[in-house]
Formats: C-alpha cells, structure tokens, sequence
C-alpha cells in the first residue's frame, strides 16, 4: 500500500529550531509537499520539493532525498504562532490524476 | 480573490437526515477536491474533479455519499442518510493545473455534526 510516516508529536521552545522527518511509500513520486494546519483552520500550503536537495522560504526550509524517500521541513527560530500540525504529502501520480497522498500530520507544541 | 468558499461552517443534523455541503473553488482552478478530517483517520481525500468530470472517487466511503459538479465553480458534497460516524470536518481544496507545485488552496471547512 501507500503511505507517509511522520512523527505524531514534536515539543520545542521558543527561539529553537526543529525538523519534522517525512518518508514515504508510494508507487510513484511526484513532488513532495508540506501543509501547516492550526488548529480550527485549514491546511495551508508551506513547500515542494521535486528534486533532491534543500529548498529555502524564510524561517521554514524543506529537504528531499529521492534514493532514500525521505524529506524533512525545518523549522528556525520557532515562534509561539508556529504551534500546528504540519502534514507531507506527496504527489504519486504524473498524468491527470493530481490527488495527493497524505501522512497523518506531526502536532508541533512550541513552549515559551 | 476570496479564496475557496464552503458552506455552511457548521451543521447539526440528526442521523438519517440528507446533508449537502458547498464549495466554490478559486476562479481559474481547474481541479477540485473533497477532503474529509477527523482525529482518528488524519486528512482523508474522498474524490477529485478536474475540469469539473471525477477523476478519483475511491475515498468515497460508500453509497450514501456523492459528489457533483455542474460547473467550474460549484461543487456539492451530498450524504444521505447521514450517520453519527459522519461526524467530521469537510474541507475543499482547489489547484490550478499549470502550476509546478500542485498547491492546493483550502477552504475553511464544514464542521459537520450528526446526533
């Protein structure tokens, strides 16, 4: 079957950096992304990776390792407001079909 | 633009009652998605349209839930009867093909409860 493993729970202070590791089992790949989701909200879209190595957008950085399906997202300075799930998701099919396959979401608990 | 409208934000139903759930996706997107979200079993996708004909309906859970879409921008999820196990939160997400990234952009979702 397919599927993505992340960690359920993460705990960090304010000010830390954190990495929420991602690996996945899929019949294919196509790009690997990450969602913030905060409580009460909707998931919003944070990065992509296609293609191995480390991808940049502030504080928030993402890493894919294709030979290994692994990717992590790294998280610097952390902020209270960064308390979330944040969910990978990958894409597993290149033709018409564009779902996503989704891991169960890593519960981000940022302590002052 | 306003983003992916759902409605409505919450519903109380009782079981056996139909429930039909909104969505106007981002003007221009051409894929549209249902998602369902409970603790248990994370973010669920129960179907995928794109240029408003299903691509993908094997998340849908069983005959008491269908989906339409008449047109690029209306979408409707519909259970009947519901059930108490029903109870979640639906989201719809819409993405615009020629994007590299595949984004989705979330509605604010249907907190749905069934008694």
């Amino acid at each position: 079957g397919q599927s993505l493993e992340q960690p359920s729970e993460v705990t960090a202070v304010e000010g830390a950096i954190v990495q929420i590791n991602c690996t996945y089992q899929t019949s294919g790949f196509y790009g690997l992304s990450w969602y913030q989701q905060h409580d009460g909200g909707a998931p919003t879209f944070l990065s992509y990776n296609a293609l191995d190595g480390l991808e940049e957008t502030g504080r928030f950085s993402s890493f894919l390792s294709r030979s290994d399906s692994y990717g992590y997202l790294l998280l610097q300075e952390l902020q209270m407001k960064d308390s979330a799930s944040y969910f990978c998701a990958v894409r597993d099919n290149a033709g018409n079909n564009r779902k996503l396959i989704w891991g169960l979401g890593t519960s981000l608990a940022v302590n002052p | 633009d306003a983003g992916v409208i759902q409605s409505p934000r919450h519903e109380v139903t009782e079981m056996g009652q139909e429930v039909t759930l909104r969505c106007k996706p981002i003007s221009g997107h051409n894929s549209l998605f249902w998602y369902r979200q409970t603790m248990m079993r994370g973010l669920e996708l129960l179907i995928y349209f794109n240029n408003n004909v299903p691509i993908d309906d094997s998340g849908m859970p069983e005959d008491r839930f269908s989906a339409k879409m008449p047109n690029a921008s209306f979408s409707t999820l519909k259970i009947q009867p519901s059930e108490p196990r029903d109870s979640a939160v639906y989201f719809c997400a819409s993405s615009q093909d020629t994007g590299p990234t595949n984004e989705q952009f979330f509605g604010p979702g249907t907190r749905l409860t069934v008694l």
